[in-house]
């Protein structure tokens, strides 16, 4: 199964654009890139995933790299709600691995005023 | 919200004794998933499912089994709670197409005394 690996910590002015980073060197053709984050001890909430493309939606951007073996969450206006631990997720897609989703360590992001 | 139900939510118990934690779903979702939460450590996979009946390992299984014999349902059993396995508890469920989210529960928080 492909890992990931994230920056332990991030730091962010309130306003400005966050990039968290995510190394996923092992990642095969056909496994997707997901990103979730957890506020406080609640339940991991889902932010974006991504095959191949850059993606977008109400919450934040995905880009990913053309080799694929690394990403980039980008939430493009950062607000104090945002300071959450943010994961970046590999999900399986081949075998009994299929589906399977392994998360990292994660990145706590806190963003400041 | 996905509908996605843990029981208990707290529990406390005595070391030695069984303990069962309860998902269950009204999203007819093919795949289910238990993962730990401890302080430091992110979330770990414990086990998941693939279809009824259909469940493999994750990274910390050990002292953990669990059952799914109707699609709603994963259980996940503690044959005899160790104060190792002191933690919060989530499950998650997600559809079996490739494109799609995982939906995670509230959590359970046990402590083995």
């Amino acid at each position: 199964d492909a890992k990931t690996t994230q920056p332990p910590s991030m730091d962010c002015a309130e306003g400005r654009a966050a990039n968290l980073p995510c190394n996923h060197s092992t990642i095969s053709g056909n496994e997707y890139v997901y990103w979730y984050r957890q506020i406080h001890s609640q339940g991991p909430q889902y932010i974006i995933h991504g095959l191949k493309n850059n993606e977008t939606n109400e919450m934040a951007s995905l880009i990913i790299t053309e080799d694929r073996k690394s990403s980039t969450l980008i939430l493009p206006h950062a607000t104090l709600r945002d300071t959450a631990v943010y994961y970046c997720i590999v999900r399986g897609a081949g075998g009994t691995s299929y589906g399977k989703l392994t998360f990292g360590q994660g990145t706590i992001l806190t963003v400041h005023p | 919200d996905a509908g996605i139900t843990q029981s208990p939510r707290h529990k406390v118990t005595e070391t030695g004794t069984p303990v069962t934690l309860r998902c269950h779903q009204t999203e007819n979702h093919r795949y289910m998933y238990w993962y730990r939460q401890d302080p430091g450590h992110g979330l770990r996979l414990i086990h998941y499912s693939y279809g009824v009946k259909d469940t493999d390992k994750g990274e910390v299984s050990d002292g953990y089994s669990v059952s799914r014999s109707k699609t709603e349902d994963f259980l996940l059993t503690l044959e005899s709670a160790t104060s190792s396995q002191t933690s919060v508890y989530f499950c998650a469920i997600m559809d079996q197409t490739m494109n799609t989210e995982a939906f995670f529960g509230q959590g359970t928080r046990l402590t083995v005394v």
